[in-house]
């Protein structure tokens, strides 16, 4: 079936660097995406990787990609406060995005 | 600017009502989609439509209903049948192939008193 696994919670100090993991069950998927919700707002899109890539650099954002072990994740390099949000990874089956329940980072000054 | 608009921000019902959720939005895009989002569950898919004139029931379609007239606007409609309407509610479009971002509105939050 479809399932997109992330866990819950995430606190950082401000300047760490902080990693949020995904797992996924479709291999078939073509695009896995990694997209940011802040308070009482949408959702944007933070980046998103090609299945037969296995990293995307963007900035202070990298993604990494096993897809033996269908596992994803993001690393944010020098977290702000500003980065406080919650994080959905989601993986694309049939022109819809199927999201995992979303990672709360906290960032402690 | 282009963008998806969801109105009203915040929505006060009672209990019994059907209630109606604007979408709208200038992108272009053929597929529109709506979401509820519970804390701690994520996204839950409630309908999309990929063309006008035609949308598919998503995974907690029961309670709700939509209609595609126009390319531009998808409103949803909670019905007295949801049984636990209270929730933030998402709208979002796409295009159809290719990379498929979705673009998403500021969102709705309906309170069933």
């Amino acid at each position: 079936g479809e399932d997109v696994e992330q866990s819950l919670f995430l606190s950082v100090r401000e300047g760490d660097s902080s990693v949020i993991n995904c797992t996924y069950t479709d291999s078939s998927s073509t695009y896995l995406y990694w997209y940011k919700q802040e308070p009482g707002a949408g959702l944007q899109l933070l980046t998103y990787i090609f299945s037969n890539m296995d990293m995307k650099q963007d900035q202070r954002l990298t993604v990494l990609l096993n897809k033996k072990d269908k596992h994803l994740s993001l690393r944010i390099a020098d977290t702000q406060t500003g980065d406080s949000a919650i994080y959905f990874c989601a993986e694309s089956i049939a022109g819809k995005l199927i999201f995992g329940q979303g990672t709360e980072l906290s960032v402690k000054p | 600017d282009g963008g998806i608009t969801q109105s009203p921000k915040y929505l006060f019902r009672k209990e019994g009502q059907n209630v109606t959720l604007s979408c709208e939005q200038n992108l272009n895009h053929d597929a529109m989609y709506w979401y509820r989002q519970d804390p701690g569950q994520g996204l839950r898919l409630i309908y999309y439509s990929q063309i006008v004139n035609d949308f598919q029931k998503g995974d907690i379609a029961e309670g709700y209903s939509v209609s595609r007239e126009k390319k531009e606007s998808f409103p949803l409609t909670v019905t007295s049948a949801q049984k636990n309407p209270t929730a933030f509610y998402l709208c979002a479009s796409s295009q159809t192939s290719g990379l498929v971002e979705q673009f998403f509105g500021p969102g709705t939050r309906l309170t069933v008193l």
